[in-house]
């Protein structure tokens, strides 16, 4: 069955930088776009990034472009976020979703990873 | 940048019907998402393109939209309903996913 585990989560510093990674596996991942959505606690949903199948194209909301990479590694099935300049309002779960294709929707989540930015 | 509205919070007692709106302006044009979470747990798509459900969702959720409004609507209500409720778009517009604030239903 589809499964998407986060990693990479954890405390780091203001300014400071963290690398999350989702391992994908039960479907064709390099079939499908990803997504990186997040939840600061207590809070709602926020969309974070997205990157197409072949990593062509990617966006970010405004809240963290400039700062934040997305990537992936179609080969060893996972996608990643590299997350730079932090600041404490990023400090969320970070959940890592596939893309429906043909309906901008999500349909496989992952658990999600923890990061908290604080000094 | 788009915004979607929705109510806060929605309480219904078991086995009545809950409706969550999902506001935005020209939402007619859009198609909407929404999901389910349970405390702790990640969202759960419950319903896509206004008002088709993934397999193995119930056919008490379903979608719909009217005017600048898009609908959930929660039939026969059981406490394993509660949690929170987001709707979803794209927007064409910036080509970003935009969220709804959330809703909690609360079953009484």
């Amino acid at each position: 069955q589809v499964q998407l585990v986060e990693s990479g989560g954890g405390l780091v510093k203001p300014g400071g930088s963290l690398r999350l990674s989702c391992a994908a596996s039960g479907f064709t991942f390099s079939d499908y776009y990803m997504t990186w959505i997040r939840q600061a606690p207590g809070k709602g949903l926020e969309w974070v990034s997205y990157i197409s199948s072949s990593s062509s194209y990617t966006n970010y909301a405004d809240s963290v472009k400039g700062r934040f990479t997305i990537s992936r590694d179609n080969a060893k099935k996972s996608l990643y976020l590299q997350m730079s300049s932090l600041r404490a309002e990023d400090t969320a779960v970070y959940y890592c979703a596939r893309w429906l294709t043909g309906y901008y929707s999500f349909d496989y989540w992952g658990q999600g990873t923890l990061v908290t930015v604080s000094s | 940048s788009y915004v979607l509205t929705q109510p806060p919070s929605v309480s219904v007692a078991p086995g009545q019907t809950a409706t969550i709106t999902c506001g935005g302006n020209n939402i007619g044009s859009k198609s909407v998402h929404w999901y389910q979470q349970n405390p702790g747990q990640a969202p759960v798509l419950v319903v896509y393109d206004d008002g088709d459900r993934p397999s193995g969702i119930p056919e008490r959720l379903s979608g719909s939209k009217s005017g600048n409004t898009a609908t959930l609507t929660i039939s026969r209500v059981e406490a394993g309903d509660e949690g929170d409720y987001y709707c979803q778009v794209w927007d064409s517009g910036t080509d970003h996913v935009v969220f709804g604030g959330g809703t909690k239903l609360t079953v009484l």
